[in-house]
C-alpha cells in the first residue's frame, strides 16, 4: 500500500521569507511518480510537478524548486522569496508504478496550508 | 477546452436522499476519477474508469455508485445520503502516453452538505 505524509499541517511566514514543505512516502513499487498539487483558496486543484522514480535531479522553476531524494523517500517542495498569492494548501500525492494497472490512480498526502503574510 | 467540469457546485441534502453529481470532460481522455476532500485528510479516491463502460473501486467506494456509460462522463450516485458524505467531491481526468500516465486533471468540486 501507498502512503503519503505532509507532517507540516499548517506553516505561517511573512512575506519575502523561503518556505519548505516536506513530503515524505512509502511504496514498494520500484516505479512511481511524484506530484505537487496547490489548493488556492477558490478551491481548484493546480498541478505543480511530476516527476519520475528514476529522475533525481533536483527541478526549479522560476520560485519554486523540488528536492526529490529517493534514499530518504522524500520529495520536499520550496517556494523562495514567498509572495501572498502563495497562499494556499499544498498537496503531495504518489502514483505508483508508472504504468501498468496503476491506472494513474494518486495517494495524497495530507496537505499543508501555507499562509504569507504581508 | 472547458476541461473538466462537474455538474452541481453545491448541493444540501437531507439524510436517506439520493443524488447524482455528474462530470464532464472535453479533452478525450481515457481515465476518469473521482475524489473527496474531507478537512485534514487530503483527497481520498472514491472510484475511477479506465475507459467507456468500465468503472472500479477505489479507497473509500461504500455508499457510492458510478457508471461511465460514454467516455467524456463520469457520474457519481448516492443512493441514500448520509452525514458522513458531508465533503468536498472532485473529479478528475487523465490520459497515457508511451506507456505512463500523466497528471490529473481536476474539476471544481462540488461541496456536498448531508443534514
Amino acid at each position: 500500500a501507498q502512503k503519503v505524509t505532509q507532517a507540516q499541517t499548517e506553516i505561517s511566514v511573512v512575506e519575502k521569507e523561503d518556505v519548505t514543505l516536506d513530503c515524505v512516502y512509502e511504496t514498494r513499487d520500484t516505479t512511481y511518480y511524484l506530484f505537487w498539487y496547490k489548493q488556492p483558496p477558490s478551491g481548484e486543484l493546480v498541478f505543480l510537478i511530476r516527476r519520475n522514480s528514476f529522475d533525481e535531479q533536483n527541478e526549479i522553476s522560476g520560485r519554486y524548486s523540488w528536492n526529490f531524494q529517493k534514499s530518504t523517500s522524500s520529495f520536499n517542495f520550496t517556494i523562495t522569496a514567498s509572495q501572498v498569492v502563495d497562499s494556499a494548501v499544498y498537496f503531495c500525492a504518489l502514483s505508483p508504478n508508472a504504468g501498468g494497472t496503476s491506472y494513474g490512480k494518486l495517494t495524497f498526502g495530507q496537505g499543508t496550508i501555507l499562509t504569507v503574510h504581508p | 477546452n472547458a476541461g473538466v467540469t462537474q455538474t452541481p457546485k453545491f448541493r444540501v441534502l437531507k439524510t436517506g436522499q439520493s443524488m447524482t453529481l455528474l462530470c464532464a470532460q472535453d479533452m478525450n481522455h481515457e481515465y476518469m476519477y473521482w475524489y473527496r476532500q474531507d478537512p485534514g485528510m487530503g483527497l481520498r479516491l472514491i472510484h475511477y474508469s479506465v475507459g467507456e463502460g468500465t468503472t472500479a473501486k477505489g479507497e473509500v467506494p461504500d455508499g457510492y455508485n458510478v457508471s461511465r456509460l460514454k467516455k467524456q462522463n463520469f457520474l457519481l450516485g448516492l443512493e441514500s445520503a448520509a452525514p458522513s458524505q458531508t465533503s468536498v467531491y472532485f473529479c478528475a481526468s487523465s490520459y497515457m502516453v508511451l506507456g505512463s500516465y500523466n497528471e490529473q486533471f481536476f474539476g471544481p468540486g462540488t461541496r456536498l452538505t448531508v443534514l
